[in-house]
Order: structure tokens, then C-alpha cells, then sequence
């Protein structure tokens, strides 16, 4: 069965600090990855997706950055973090399309400080 | 503008209880719509998922209904749990030949003992 991996479970950066959140998949191949943020009281808003390994895409403008180095490997990263970088941060695995429903990881609550 | 509404924002049920969450949607062309149960804390689980030719499904306890012609959608809980305590999130597809799906912000429901 299909499993997905995120972690760590919580994290408090402080302002200007780097970030790296790591999510993977197991049992299924060439699965299409997201990363999702969801502020409190809020929807999830979709950050990045990838189809592929190597391909990237960005939904909104902002301070972090998306990596895919293996097939079921999904990296949320920033540089410099910034107070507004703070949430609940969600990956999810879908097998493809519109059609199919999503499959969410745990969550990472990042406080930024 | 493709939304989705969802209401009310939050629901205080005894336990034992019906009730029934709403999600008003504007998404066009409609592709599917999906019922996830978000936990505190956690990564949101799938309920039901229905295409446009779907008007119910269930999951168990769990009944979700879809008119697309009106736009509309609800999930009925029957004889509510105090595990059914979460957040219920209606997500909306857009077939576009890519992928696009819009979030509600989701109702949060409280079983009280």
C-alpha cells in the first residue's frame, strides 16, 4: 500500500534562517507531489506541484522554493525565512489528473520566530 | 472568480446527533468534488469524492450529496462520534485538461459528550 512521509513533525526557525522540509512516497511510482500551506482559520493554498522528477511548478510568488532530486522525493526549502513563512505545511501524493483525490502527510507546523 | 464556500464555520453538536455541512461552489468546468476530514494537527483524510454524474455516496457514517446544477454539496454526519470532532474541507476540481483544484476553508466541527 501507499504510504507518504513528512517530517519533521514540528519546527520553530528563526527569522533569516534557512529551511528544509522533506516529504516521500512510498509504494507507488512517478506520483505527481504537492506542497500545500494552510494559515490558520484558512484553505489550503497549493505552493508547488511536480510531475516528474526535475519538474517544478509554482503556483504563487514567494520566499520559498520546491525541489524533486528523486522520483519520490519532495523538498520544500527557503533561504531566508520570514514570519509570514509560518503555518501548517502539507504534502500530499496524487496518482495523476484532476479525477484522483489526494493522499496528505502529517504536516509540519512551522512557527517562525 | 472559481470559489468554494463552506458553512457554517464552525458547529457544536451533542453527541449522538445529526448534522449536516454545507459547501457552495462557483468552479467551472466542474470535474469532481471531494469531502476530506482534517484531524488537529494532522494531514486531511479522504471522505468521499463524486463526479458530476454522482448525486450521493457514503462512507460509513458519512453521507455526501452533490447538485451540480445549483452548485452545491453537502456532507451529512448520522449519530456523531466525539472522533468526529475535526475539520470537514469540501475541495472542488476544475477540468481544464491540467490540474486545478480550489479548497473551502473548511467548517469545524465540535461533538460535545
Amino acid at each position: 500500500s501507499q504510504t507518504i512521509h513528512q517530517w519533521p513533525a514540528t519546527l520553530v526557525q528563526p527569522v533569516g534562517s534557512p529551511l528544509s522540509l522533506e516529504c516521500t512516497v512510498e509504494g507507488t511510482s512517478n506520483p505527481n507531489l504537492y506542497w500545500y500551506r494552510q494559515a490558520a482559520g484558512r484553505g489550503l493554498q497549493l505552493l508547488f506541484y511536480s510531475v516528474g522528477i526535475g519538474q517544478i511548478s509554482s503556483e504563487v510568488p514567494q520566499n520559498l522554493s520546491a525541489s524533486r532530486p528523486q522520483d519520490r522525493q519532495f523538498i520544500l526549502s527557503s533561504k531566508k525565512l520570514l514570519l509570514s513563512d509560518s503555518g501548517f505545511y502539507l504534502c500530499a501524493w496524487g496518482a495523476g489528473g484532476s479525477n484522483y483525490g489526494y493522499t496528505f502527510g502529517s504536516g509540519t507546523r512551522l512557527t517562525v520566530v | 472568480k472559481n470559489q468554494v464556500e463552506q458553512s457554517p464555520q464552525s458547529l457544536i453538536i451533542l453527541e449522538g446527533k445529526n448534522c449536516t455541512l454545507q459547501c457552495n461552489y462557483t468552479v467551472s468546468p466542474f470535474s469532481n468534488l471531494r469531502w476530506y476530514k482534517q484531524d488537529t494537527g494532522r494531514g486531511p483524510v479522504s471522505l468521499t469524492i463524486m463526479t458530476f454524474s454522482e448525486n450521493t455516496k457514503s462512507n460509513g457514517r458519512y453521507t455526501a450529496t452533490l447538485d451540480a446544477d445549483t452548485k452545491q454539496s453537502s456532507l451529512h454526519i448520522t449519530a456523531s462520534q466525539l472522533s468526529d470532532s475535526a475539520s470537514y474541507i469540501c475541495v472542488v476540481s476544475r477540468n481544464t485538461g491540467g490540474f486545478k483544484t480550489i479548497f473551502g476553508a473548511g467548517t469545524r466541527l465540535f461533538v460535545k459528550a
